[in-house]
């Protein structure tokens, strides 16, 4: 089975500053990892995706994630945030043997001038 | 057009009626979902769909049902709607294992 935790569902930095979301997961066979963006009063929009190539994936808006087998964590960066960052994000696990998309319960990201 | 359509894109009902929202998609994709997403919960699974004739629960699918009529067309239905499923419930869609395409989301507001 899968899951996974994002830590701290709620975290505000400076415009210009470094963003780091965190996300962990748990997976019984090698996992797609997915990041996904929520902006207000808006479906979900996917930022970016790790499907067993590189380990580095570079998404959209100058985000990008890292897998770590060895840490289970597949956490979310980018250099310099913008004041329209400020949304919720969303990880999520679906193991290839093809189940469905599981969700972590988001971490809203605000950003401050 | 947008790939996956949701309808309605409101609702504000009373305990005990029947509702159903409607999704929609373009992509001629296989796998549809039904997630409803609550304030610090995160989206969570109702119901998922592989093809037309696999319909397989979620995490909470009690009080919910599902059809799949055609492979671009998958409804959920509150049979007797409660208070306690006033949510944003979102519908998407994918190819195989691939990433998930999601709709605007439906509002829906139990009284």
């Amino acid at each position: 089975a899968q899951s996974v935790t994002q830590l701290g569902s709620h975290v505000s930095v400076s415009e210009g500053a470094l963003v780091l979301l965190r996300c962990n997961y748990s997976s019984s066979v090698p996992p797609y990892l997915f990041w996904y963006v929520q902006y207000p009063n808006q479906g979900l929009q996917l930022l970016l995706k790790y499907t067993s190539a590189a380990t580095l994936v570079k998404g959209i808006n100058g985000f990008e994630a890292e897998f770590k087998k060895s840490e289970t964590s597949f956490h979310l960066t980018k250099p310099s945030a913008h004041m329209s960052d400020a949304a919720e994000y969303f990880c999520a696990v679906s193991g290839q043997a093809g189940t469905a998309l599981i969700f972590g319960k988001g971490t809203t990201l605000s950003v401050s001038s | 057009d947008a790939d996956v359509t949701q309808t309605p894109r409101n609702r504000i009902t009373k305990t005990g009626k029947r509702i159903m929202l409607e999704c929609s998609q373009t992509k001629g994709h296989d796998r549809m979902y039904w997630y409803r997403q609550d304030p610090g919960l995160g989206l969570r699974l109702i119901y998922y769909s592989f093809d037309v004739k696999d319909i397989n629960k979620g995490e909470i699918s009690d009080g919910y049902s599902v059809s799949r009529q055609a492979q671009a067309k998958f409804s959920l239905s509150l049979e007797s709607a409660i208070p306690n499923q006033t949510a944003l419930y979102f519908c998407a869609s994918s190819r195989g294992s691939y990433e998930q395409f999601f709709g605007p989301g439906t509002r829906l507001t139990v009284l």
